[in-house]
C-alpha cells in the first residue's frame, strides 16, 4: 500500500464550527506533514510530525490544531476558522523527516475546505 | 530567507515537442532535489529526484539536470503528451517548501 488517504474530500463549515481533517498512511513512514494550498499557489508547509512528535510549526494560527495519535494517522482539528482559511489541505508522509534520496514525500489527494 | 523558485510561471508546448522547466535555488548547502507534478484536483506526485553529487539523472521521458555552479535545476520532458499538462514544482531537502511552480499546457 503506497497511498496516503485523506478524509473528507470536501468540507464546508461555518466560522463557529469545529471539524477535523484526517490523514492515514500504512507505508511505515515516520514523518507526516500538513500543507495548505490556495488556488494557483504552491503548497505551504504548516506542520511536520516526526516519530509522532510535532517537529515543525510554521507559525500557524492556533485555530489549526494538529494531532498525531499514532504513526499511521494525522489529524488537523479546525475551530473558529475564517473565510480566508478556505483552501486545499494536503497531507504527506515520508520515511523520515529529512528529505533525501529514497526519502521523498508521498502526498494525499487533499481536502477541499470552504469556510463560510 | 533562502528559497527555491522558478523562472517561468507558464509554459505552453505542442504535443510531441520537448519541454524544459527551470528552477533556481539559493541554498548552496542543498544536496537533494525533487520535482513534483500536480494535476488539477490532485496532490503533488513525485516525478524524479537528484542528489548534489550528480549533474544529470534520467527517468522515463524525464531528465533532471543540476548545475551547482549557478544553483539551477531543470526538468526536461521528452515528447510531451497531453497527460503531462500540470503544474510542476521543484523542492529541496533542507526545506520542505515548494517554489512557485510552472504550469505546463500541452496543445494537441
Amino acid at each position: 500500500d503506497t497511498e496516503v488517504t485523506q478524509t473528507p474530500k470536501h468540507l464546508v463549515m461555518g466560522m463557529t464550527n469545529k471539524k477535523s481533517l484526517k490523514c492515514e498512511q500504512h507505508m511505515g513512514h515516520r514523518a507526516m506533514y500538513w500543507y495548505k494550498q490556495k488556488a494557483k499557489k504552491p503548497p505551504e508547509l504548516m506542520f511536520v510530525y516526526s516519530y509522532e512528535k510535532l517537529s515543525i510549526n510554521e507559525s500557524v494560527p492556533s485555530r489549526f490544531s494538529p494531532e498525531c495519535p499514532n504513526s499511521s494517522l494525522l489529524n488537523l482539528h479546525l475551530h473558529a476558522l475564517q473565510p480566508e482559511d478556505s483552501a486545499l489541505y494536503l497531507c504527506a508522509s515520508s520515511p523520515y523527516h529529512r528529505l533525501a534520496g529514497g526519502n521523498e514525500q508521498f502526498f494525499g489527494p487533499g481536502t477541499r475546505l470552504t469556510v463560510l | 530567507g533562502e528559497s527555491v523558485g522558478l523562472h517561468l510561471p507558464t509554459l505552453s508546448v505542442q504535443e510531441g515537442d520537448n519541454s524544459i522547466i527551470n528552477c533556481a535555488y539559493s541554498n548552496s548547502a542543498s544536496d537533494y532535489f525533487i520535482w513534483y507534478k500536480q494535476e488539477s484536483g490532485k496532490g503533488p506526485q513525485f516525478i524524479i529526484d537528484i542528489r548534489s553529487n550528480m549533474d544529470k539523472r534520467q527517468g522515463q521521458r524525464v531528465t533532471v539536470l543540476l548545475n551547482k555552479t549557478v544553483k539551477h535545476l531543470s526538468l526536461q520532458i521528452a515528447a510531451t503528451q497531453p497527460g503531462d499538462s500540470a503544474v510542476y514544482f521543484c523542492a529541496e531537502n533542507n526545506d520542505m517548501r515548494f517554489g512557485a511552480g510552472t504550469r505546463l499546457t500541452v496543445k494537441p
